[in-house]
């Protein structure tokens, strides 16, 4: 069975730093990949998706993750984070017709 | 489109007693899940159905525990009798079985249950 690691639990960035979370899962065939945000009391949400093609994938609100299928990872990217950007995020992967598998998740806070 | 809803959205109950936690899918999604939320081990899909029978329920955690789908527009998950390990936000999440790769899922806003 497919697994899912993030190796940050919680991140803490300034205002205008870059973020990188981590994310690696374990599956040997096709996959598809996705990072959901879920904001302070809210249901998650889906950020941004991969499932074929172009690895370097553009979601909403200036993120971006690539799929890097010799390390098995895919890592979500945002060049200069923001204060409403602080939320729970999670990578999630889908092998063949299984359910979506996530990861903990990593928190984001991010200070003025 | 009211996307996934979920009732109710916090629910406090004794232990002992029996819960019910319900949701409507997105019409004409044949696919339903239930995920479980954890500080300790995040989100845990408990069961899911395609096309209102269920597939998977492996995580389910014990027999307490029981979900149902009479129909594509609703499914219930109970617990009886429930515990104080069973405080958790429980998620609902529908896709279209064709759109799960493409599309992820949809979730719910979630019922937060607090048993004391």
């Amino acid at each position: 069975a497919q697994s899912v690691s993030q190796h940050n639990h919680h991140v803490i960035l300034s205002e205008a730093a870059s973020l990188e979370l981590g994310c690696n899962y374990s599956y040997g065939g096709t996959v598809n990949l996705f990072w959901y945000v879920q904001y302070p009391g809210q249901h998650l949400q889906l950020l941004l998706k991969y499932f074929s093609g172009d690895p370097l994938v553009k979601g909403i609100k200036g993120f971006e993750a690539e799929f890097i299928k010799s390390k098995f990872s895919f890592n979500l990217r945002k060049p200069s984070v923001q204060w409403s950007d602080t939320a729970e995020y999670f990578c999630a992967v889908r092998a063949g017709n299984t359910p979506l598998v996530f990861g903990k998740g990593t928190r984001l806070s991010v200070i003025a | 489109d009211a996307g996934v809803i979920q009732s109710p959205r916090h629910e406090v109950t004794e232990m002992g007693q029996e819960v019910t936690l319900r949701c409507k899918p997105i019409s004409g999604h044949n696919s339903l899940f239930w995920y479980r939320q954890t500080m300790m081990r995040g989100l845990e899909l408990l069961i899911y159905f395609n096309n209102n029978v269920p597939i998977d329920d492996s995580g389910m955690p014990e027999d307490r525990f029981s979900a149902k789908m009479p129909n594509a527009s609703f499914s219930t998950l109970k617990i009886q009798p429930s515990e104080p390990r069973d405080s958790a936000v429980y998620f609902c999440a529908s896709s279209s079985i064709r759109g799960q790769g493409n599309y992820g899922y949809t979730f719910g806003s979630g019922t937060r249950l607090t048993v004391v």
